[in-house]
């Protein structure tokens, strides 16, 4: 049971590269998160997809992109990486059932640096 | 709005100590889902428990209990006994039931546990 699968673990831009964040999941879930965690702020979602082929804003999309690939995998890319966007990011996973698991799995994190 | 509030930002105590973790949250919705998580020092995030709000019965799991109240709007988190292995960033998370696709997660509290 590999559950929420993020790529890569570490990653260290400079200011201005692209890069894509990947994200797959085997539980079958349906809705699919992104979110980035700060010192002190907790986590804060970025973008989230509910269903296969829907993407919606969080509390803070500025700056990134996402693709729902398929119904297992969820991207975020971020276009030109600015110093303000290192942080951790983690994606998630949770079924729609509102009766069955509503509690959502996460990845193992990916740290990003942008010098 | 939605809203979590998870005050003690860090708390240290010596192994064997109780410690409780508060978490106070704000909604419209009468009905929603309460999360606790952790995340230890390697990074992942960790499921914990789920309260739906028509059940405001505490529950217990080994050392670990919680005392939901709906009248105070706090979800507070209970460690018995504590162990170094505790040791963790410990998320109250929020969301609602029927628009469920969105979790309002605390900034987090530390949690130190000292031999």
């Amino acid at each position: 049971n590999a559950g929420v699968t993020q790529t890569p673990k570490f990653q260290v831009l400079k200011t201005g590269q692209s890069m894509t964040l990947q994200c797959a999941q085997d539980m079958n879930h349906n809705s699919m998160y992104w979110y980035r965690q700060d010192p002190g702020m907790g986590l804060r979602l970025i973008y989230y997809s509910a269903s296969e082929g829907t993407t919606d804003k969080g509390e803070v999309p500025n700056g990134y992109n996402v693709s729902r690939l398929n119904k297992r995998e969820f991207s975020l890319r971020l276009e030109s990486a600015a110093p303000s966007q290192t942080s951790v990011y983690f994606c998630a996973s949770k079924s729609k059932r509102t009766n069955v698991n509503t509690e959502a799995f996460f990845g193992q994190g990916t740290r990003l640096t942008v010098v | 709005a939605q809203k979590v509030t998870q005050a003690q930002t860090e708390i240290s105590v010596v192994e064997k100590e109780d410690v409780t973790l508060d978490c106070v949250y704000e909604t419209r919705d009468t009905t929603y889902y309460l999360f606790w998580y952790k995340q230890p020092p390697s990074g992942e995030l960790v499921f914990l428990i789920r309260r739906n709000s028509f059940d405001e019965q505490n529950e217990i799991s080994g050392r670990y209990s919680w005392n939901f109240q709906k009248s105070t709007s706090s979800f507070n988190f209970t460690i018995t006994a504590s162990q170094v292995v505790d040791s963790a960033v410990y998320f109250c998370a929020l969301s609602k039931v029927y628009n469920f696709n969105k979790f309002y997660f605390g900034s987090g509290t530390k949690l130190n546990v000292k031999p």
